[in-house]
């Protein structure tokens, strides 16, 4: 079975400009989840999505959003980035019958010049 | 506010060596917790999970030890090796957060 895939691996922006970036969950896995990582801040939750509706919401301003499409695929968008934003996106998917236990993805590099 | 943390930020291990990674919660009504393991250039990984009502549950060379009444967890590794060398996470399993992780480097 396929591990949760992430594009693009790498990515470089500059201020102001937004980005989109999609996960695709391991195959029959409906949940997905969006993570922030950063050397100070650790893994930051961003956004839970589960049958196309956002189950669960993390601490993040508005710019950062998301959205499933109807075969489980997820993309998040980060308009007006800052330098800030420079960090590893990480998407994970969980399936029904273990719902706690992500499968995380390699992650998008994010670099905001 | 409900958190979870880890005690330290690095641990420095002899291969062979038996590692300990400690790790604290506030929320008393976590079912679950979980353990995950980040190599460098990788998504954290599942490692272990304990119920809430176990307090100790074993895997091939690792050990989840629960402690409820002061809301301690930790993780126990059995003849650490190179390839253990890693970032490890708890977490509370029906929080989706993650402590700041603990940096496990192990010594030839």
């Amino acid at each position: 079975k396929a591990g949760v895939t992430q594009t693009p691996r790498y990515l470089i922006k500059t201020r102001g400009q937004q980005v989109t970036l999609s996960c695709s969950p391991i195959s029959g896995h409906r949940s997905v989840s969006w993570y922030q990582q950063t050397p100070g801040q650790g893994l930051q939750f961003l956004f839970e999505y589960f049958s196309e509706t956002q189950r669960n919401k993390g601490n993040f301003p508005g710019r950062f959003s998301g959205r499933q499409f109807s075969n489980s695929r997820s993309e998040m968008n980060v308009s007006t980035l800052e330098l800030g934003d420079s960090a590893l996106y990480l998407c994970a998917s969980s399936g029904v019958s273990s719902s706690y236990e992500q499968y995380f993805g390699p992650g998008t590099r994010l670099t905001v010049t | 506010g409900e958190s979870v943390g880890l005690h330290l930020p690095t641990l420095s291990v002899q291969e062979g060596d038996n590692s300990i990674i400690n790790c604290a919660y506030s929320n008393s009504a976590s079912d679950y917790f979980i353990w995950y393991k980040q190599e460098s250039g990788k998504g954290p990984q599942f490692i272990i999970d304990i119920r809430s009502n176990m307090d100790k549950r074993q895997g091939q060379r690792v050990t989840v030890l629960l402690n409820k009444t002061v809301k301690h967890l930790s993780l126990q590794i059995a003849a650490t090796q190179p390839g253990d060398s890693a970032v490890y996470f708890c977490n509370a399993g029906n929080m989706l957060t993650f402590g700041g992780g603990t940096r496990l480097m192990v010594k030839p």
